[in-house]
């Protein structure tokens, strides 16, 4: 069953603390995306990546970093140096050749709290 | 970058009755135009997209329309029914220099009473 999968769920942090998000896909698409939603916010892009061992920045990356060392990989790490981390985290994957190229799809999220 | 603004934030219908949310767009370059539903507490899925060499796609209930001129398109859901109750958000994709990236609405809050 092809898909994206995001770990975990559910994240409490203690402020000053960094933490990863997961995030795998079976797809197969090239590109892979990070963007937080924030109520009333819609989706911003954090980074984005359209191939293996490269990455952007997108609209609001600071306080956050990535890597993507492998196709189905893309993780994402919540530094202290973010300011208001407390929100949900969606990860998602595109293909960049063919058909639907460009059409997102998202794993199910990650809620981060920040205490 | 590509800014998309989207109205309204909130929506209410009657069921049977029709819905249209409305989404602008900056960049002139754009060429594909999605439309995201979001349930509480779900993934955003897509329900129709455009692209720029087409000016109405219509899916069953949905439909979608793109004026490039005007540099904006919309979403229209007809014989509305309470699951339909959900957000919505409009995308634009950013220009080539952001790669397949979209950039979204804020949002749109539909509610659907019987």
């Amino acid at each position: 069953d092809g898909g994206i999968t995001q770990s975990p769920k559910y994240l409490f942090r203690k402020e000053g603390q960094n933490v990863t998000l997961s995030c795998e896909q079976n797809l197969n698409h090239d590109a892979m995306y990070w963007y937080r939603q924030d109520p009333g916010q819609g989706l911003r892009l954090i980074y984005y990546s359209q191939i293996v061992n490269d990455f952007q920045k997108g609209d609001i990356a600071e306080g956050y970093s990535v890597s993507r060392e492998k196709k189905e990989s893309f993780p994402l790490t919540v530094t202290s140096a973010q300011k208001n981390p407390t929100a949900f985290y969606l990860c998602a994957s595109s293909k960049t050749s063919g058909r639907a190229v460009g059409e997102l799809f998202f794993g199910e999220g990650s809620r981060l709290t920040v205490l | 970058g590509e800014n998309v603004e989207q109205h309204p934030s909130t929506l209410s219908v009657q069921e049977g009755d029709s819905a249209v949310i409305k989404c602008t767009y900056s960049d002139s370059a754009s060429n594909y135009f999605p439309w995201y539903k979001q349930e509480l507490g779900k993934r955003p899925q897509l329900i129709i997209d455009i692209r720029s060499n087409v000016g109405e796609k219509k899916d069953q209930r949905i439909a979608v329309t793109l004026n490039k001129t005007a540099k904006h398109f919309s979403l229209h859901i007809t014989e509305t029914q309470p699951e339909d109750s959900a957000v919505y958000f409009c995308a634009a994709r950013m220009n080539s220099n952001s790669g397949y990236a979209l950039n979204f609405g804020k949002g749109t809050s539909l509610l659907v009473t019987p």
